[in-house]
């Protein structure tokens, strides 16, 4: 069974880019389509974009100028870059398995602040 | 980009009692495949969402049967058919027919 295990900072500061890894276990990330959702505190699911290991990949239009996707196959690994920080961009962030996905890590909570 | 409208937002159920949610697309979720991409997703307090349903009406491995999905083109719900307490929560649905993904705006289950 695939896991996937969201790491990175819990605190960012405004206009900082965030980084965060998915690490996949129990299969490879060389299948599929994986995809990067937030939920901010108390709202609804936000899909920010999906990358296959090919190296397609898409975007919300909403985020496009802020982020980059990309796979790490020989480590197995998913990442997300989000500039320009705002206190808009404090969610939960999760990476899942999958373009309409099938299987979700547990989520990083995120805090932009100074 | 597509938009999913879920109603009710909010829906208070009796244990043993059914529910149903609607998911209404802005345009025709049926590929030229044959196939119309409308899932459902759970998120229980505190937790990640997971898949119940997928291409409207198939539940994946482990889901209970009182779940069920039903709809075509820009119309879906969502019964399940007698609330349990382990049903509380928000559910999502998504439409996977074309980048980017969207999900309605989710809708709270209590009881």
């Amino acid at each position: 069974q695939v896991q996937l295990q969201e790491s990175g900072p819990g605190l960012v500061k405004p206009s900082e880019t965030l980084s965060l890894t998915c690490t996949v276990s129990g299969g490879s990330i060389s299948s599929y389509y994986w995809t990067w959702i937030r939920q901010p505190p108390g709202k609804g699911l936000e899909w920010i974009g999906s990358i296959r290991y090919s190296g397609s990949s898409y975007y919300n239009s909403s985020l496009k100028s802020r982020v980059i996707i990309s796979v790490d196959t020989s480590n197995n690994q998913l990442s997300l870059k989000l500039a320009s920080l705002t206190a808009a961009d404090t969610a939960v962030y999760y990476c899942a398995m999958g373009a309409s996905p099938f299987s979700w890590g547990r989520g990083t909570l995120v805090i932009v602040s100074s | 980009e597509i938009v999913l409208t879920q109603t009710p937002l909010s829906l208070s159920v009796t244990p043993g009692q059914p529910a149903s949610i609607s998911c209404r697309s802005s345009q025709s979720l049926l590929h030229s495949d044959g196939k119309t991409y409308l899932y459902w997703y759970l998120q229980r307090p505190g937790q990640s969402p997971q898949l119940l349903i997928y291409e409207i009406s198939s539940r994946l491995s482990g889901v209970p049967d009182r779940f069920s999905g039903s709809g075509s083109g820009t119309d879906f719900t969502l019964e399940i058919s007698r609330v349990e307490a382990e049903d509380v929560g928000v559910y999502y649905c998504l439409q996977g027919l074309q980048f980017p993904r969207t999900f309605g705006q989710g809708t709270k289950v209590e009881i």
